[in-house]
């Protein structure tokens, strides 16, 4: 089974409207962490959001937000008011492992090109 | 503050060559990393370093072999390059994952080395 599945390839959103990239995640670990890098097409990852297990509220970063939904193991990021800055390639991740230290996994989805439209 | 950086950031190699990638960084962080990026497939860990002085396998470690003799290096070689190694290398860092996890458990990465083996 896939760790990180993210399920939409590409996607196309109206510059100004809202979109919503989807993440699923499995693991049988308690204490895990969620992340959300930008890839445009100059290459760089670029962090922008995280989300812990142990949160109980979304993690908001300006314009991003993250939709965790602990029971579905869903972690939705929501980028309002989008820009045609936004276009790029969009990864879901996750670092799970004993935190004590030690082995950790980190794993991530195939990504969600996102194209935003004049 | 650098971050992360790598050296050199392209390189074209022939089959049978061997080649090192080098990743520095200057955030005093324990955990390094060495991850390829191919198309449709996000990026896989090759290997990856919790401290000075130790490695260990990744999801795809064939043909790969790392070394951390500094805590701020990570050098990834390949000792007898193969087409399929064809692919664009990130390095990156973060600190050990706590048992309540926190964003600053981030992964920063370093801005890649494209590698063409031809």
């Amino acid at each position: 089974a896939q760790k990180i599945t993210q399920t939409q390839p590409g996607m196309f959103v109206q510059e100004k409207e809202a979109v919503t990239l989807d993440c699923t995640y499995d693991t049988s670990d308690q204490s895990y962490g969620l992340f959300w890098y930008k890839q445009p097409s100059s290459g760089e990852m670029i962090f922008l959001i995280y989300q812990g297990s142990y949160d109980e509220q979304n993690a908001t970063e300006g314009r991003y937000s993250l939709n965790f939904q602990k029971a579905r193991k869903s972690a939705n990021l929501v980028i309002s008011a989008s820009q045609l800055g936004d276009s790029a390639m969009y990864f879901c991740a996750m670092r799970e492992g004993p935190a004590s230290g030690g082995y950790q996994k980190v794993t991530f989805g195939t990504g969600t090109k996102l194209q935003v439209i004049p | 503050n650098a971050g992360v950086t790598q050296t050199p950031k392209f390189r074209v190699l022939k089959t049978g060559q061997s080649m090192t990638l080098l990743c520095a960084q200057d955030m005093n962080h324990e955990y390094m990393y060495w991850y390829r990026q191919d198309p449709g497939m996000g990026l896989r860990l090759i290997h990856y370093s919790v401290g000075e002085g130790t490695t260990a396998k990744g999801e795809v470690p064939d043909g790969y072999n790392v070394s951390r003799l500094k805590k701020q290096n990570f050098l990834l070689g390949l000792e007898s390059a193969a087409p399929s190694q064809t692919s664009v290398y990130f390095c990156a860092s973060s600190l050990p994952l706590q048992v309540h996890p926190s964003s600053t458990d981030t992964q920063y990465f370093g801005p890649g080395t494209r590698l063409t083996v031809l």
